[in-house]
């Protein structure tokens, strides 16, 4: 059965923290690992990866997948309250497009 | 900025004593990774905390323990001291957890741990 954990499940830091999130799997023929910001809406995609240790850089926003130790960081640098939200993180098998969720990471930014 | 920091940096112990050694990683830093080393046994890993997750463990009993705290600063206890534990116990920390390609890990100068 494909495994997808989030760590932690909730983070509370001051506005300018740097914060890591973290996404552990165990998927079988895995394909892609994906990063979402969701607030009080659907969820907003961030990054797609593929292949290991190549970081995707957006902003603030960073992340980093490896596909050795089975886990992907998202880093977000000089946190924002606008940074408040839910962050999920999805792996996506070979097997019909399937994917599995994490329980995500609930992360609020207090000014 | 600032590097590894280990406290105490020395210390003695006597036999069947307890003894908690703290380490603050690298501002940023999630993995924290302990070590002992000894002059017959050479460097020699205990665990790895990551995000306050235990993510592996070494080959020593259960009297070694250790934890990791939200700000990433970790802890590692000995209870039962043994004359066999006096070492020095070295704090690594690095962005990413061991095994991880381009990861660069930094080490704190260590606590000296004497049992008598």
């Amino acid at each position: 059965e494909d495994k997808v954990v989030q760590s932690p499940l909730s983070l509370v830091v001051h506005e300018g923290d740097t914060v890591t999130l973290n996404c552990s799997y165990e998927v079988t023929n895995f394909r892609s690992l994906l990063w979402y910001k969701q607030e009080k809406k659907a969820p907003t995609f961030l990054f797609m990866l593929t292949s290991s240790g190549i970081e995707k850089k957006s902003g603030r926003l960073s992340s980093i997948l490896d596909k050795k130790e089975l886990f992907s960081i998202l880093n977000i640098t000089a946190t924002q309250t606008g940074d408040s939200a839910v962050y999920l993180c999805a792996v996506r098998s070979t097997n019909a497009g399937k994917s599995t969720f994490g329980d995500g990471t609930t992360l609020t930014v207090k000014p | 900025k600032a590097g590894v920091t280990q406290t105490p940096r020395y210390l003695i112990k006597t036999r069947g004593q307890q003894v908690t050694l703290s380490c603050s990683p690298i501002s940023g830093h999630r993995s924290v990774s302990w070590y002992q080393q000894t002059p017959g046994q050479g460097l020699q890993f205990l665990f790895e905390y990551f995000s306050e997750t235990q993510r592996n463990k070494g080959n020593f009993p259960g009297r070694f323990s250790g934890r990791q705290f939200s700000n990433s600063r970790s802890e590692m206890n000995v209870s039962t001291l043994e004359l066999g534990d006096s070492a020095l116990y070295l704090c690594a920390s690095s962005l990413f957890p061991r095994g991880h390609s381009g990861n660069t890990i930094y080490f704190g100068e260590g606590s000296w741990l004497t049992v008598v």
